[in-house]
C-alpha cells in the first residue's frame, strides 16, 4: 500500500483536459508545498514534470500544472496528446525523520 | 547537464548483499541530496533513502535495517548496500538528485534520474 493515494486509471480523448488526484495525510502533503508529479514511459526512467506543487522544470510543456488543496494535490494535463500516454506518479516530501519522501502508486493515463 | 549512471551485478543471490554505484557526472556531487529509488517489476516507485554530500542519511524505515547508502566526494560517487536480499528486492533501481533548501533540508523532489539497472534476486 502507498503511502498517497492516486486513482489506478484515467482517460481522455486528444485536446482534452484530465486531472489526476494525490491525496496524503497532514504529515506530508498536508503539510509542505513539496509535491512533486513525473512522467514515465514503458522501459524509461520517470522525468520531472511539475515541483513544488505548481513549478514546471525548464522544457516542460504549459499543458502540464499543478495545484494542492487541503491533504490532496493534482496534476493537470490540458490538450492531451498521443504522447502524454504514460504512467503518472506523485511524490511528497515528509519531513526530516523517516519517512522522508512519500510517492503514490502511480496513474495510468490512457490517450483515446 | 548533469547525468546519472547505475552500476553493479544484474543478478544477486537470495540472502546475499545487493551493491550498487551511482556516478555523477558534468557536475559536482557537492551541495545537493543523493538518493536510491526503486521500482519492482510492473509496480510502483518505492524511495529507498538520501545521502547528502557531507554523509548525513535518511532511510525508509521499511528498509532501513537493511541499507546502508554511502558517498565518495573524490569519485563524484554514491552507493547503495542492501543486505539479505529476498526475490521482493527485485527490482529497477535508480539513482537520483535531490535540491538543497536554503535550511539545509532536502527539498523532496528528484531530477534527474539516472536511466536505472534491473538487479533480479534469484539462486
Amino acid at each position: 500500500q502507498s503511502a498517497l493515494t492516486q486513482p489506478a486509471s484515467v482517460s481522455g480523448s486528444p485536446g482534452q483536459s484530465i486531472t489526476i488526484s494525490c491525496t496524503g495525510t497532514s504529515s506530508d502533503v498536508g503539510s509542505y508545498n513539496l509535491v512533486s508529479w513525473y512522467q514515465q514511459h514503458p522501459g524509461k526512467a520517470p522525468k520531472l514534470m511539475i515541483y513544488e506543487g505548481s513549478k514546471r522544470p525548464s522544457g516542460v510543456s504549459n499543458r502540464f500544472s499543478g495545484s494542492k488543496s487541503g491533504n490532496t494535490a493534482s496534476l493537470t494535463i490540458s490538450g492531451l496528446q498521443a504522447e502524454d500516454e504514460a504512467d503518472y506518479y506523485c511524490c511528497s516530501y515528509a519531513g526530516s525523520s523517516t519517512p522522508g519522501v512519500v510517492f503514490g502508486g502511480g496513474t495510468k493515463l490512457t490517450v483515446l | 547537464q548533469v547525468q546519472l549512471q547505475e552500476s553493479g551485478p544484474g543478478l544477486v543471490k537470495p540472502s546475499e548483499t545487493l551493491s550498487l554505484t551511482c556516478t555523477v557526472s558534468g557536475g559536482s556531487i557537492s551541495s545537493y541530496y543523493w538518493s536510491w529509488i526503486r521500482q519492482p517489476p510492473g509496480k510502483g516507485l518505492e524511495w529507498i533513502g538520501y545521502i547528502y554530500y557531507s554523509g548525513s542519511t535518511n532511510y525508509n524505515p521499511s528498509l532501513k535495517s537493511r541499507v546502508t547508502i554511502s558517498v565518495d566526494t573524490s569519485k563524484n560517487q554514491f552507493s547503495l548496500k542492501l543486505s539479505s536480499v529476498t526475490a521482493a528486492d527485485t527490482a529497477v533501481y535508480y539513482c537520483a538528485r535531490a535540491p538543497v533548501s536554503v535550511a539545509g533540508t532536502p527539498r523532496g523532489w528528484f531530477d534527474p534520474w539516472g536511466q536505472g539497472t534491473l538487479v533480479t534476486v534469484s539462486s
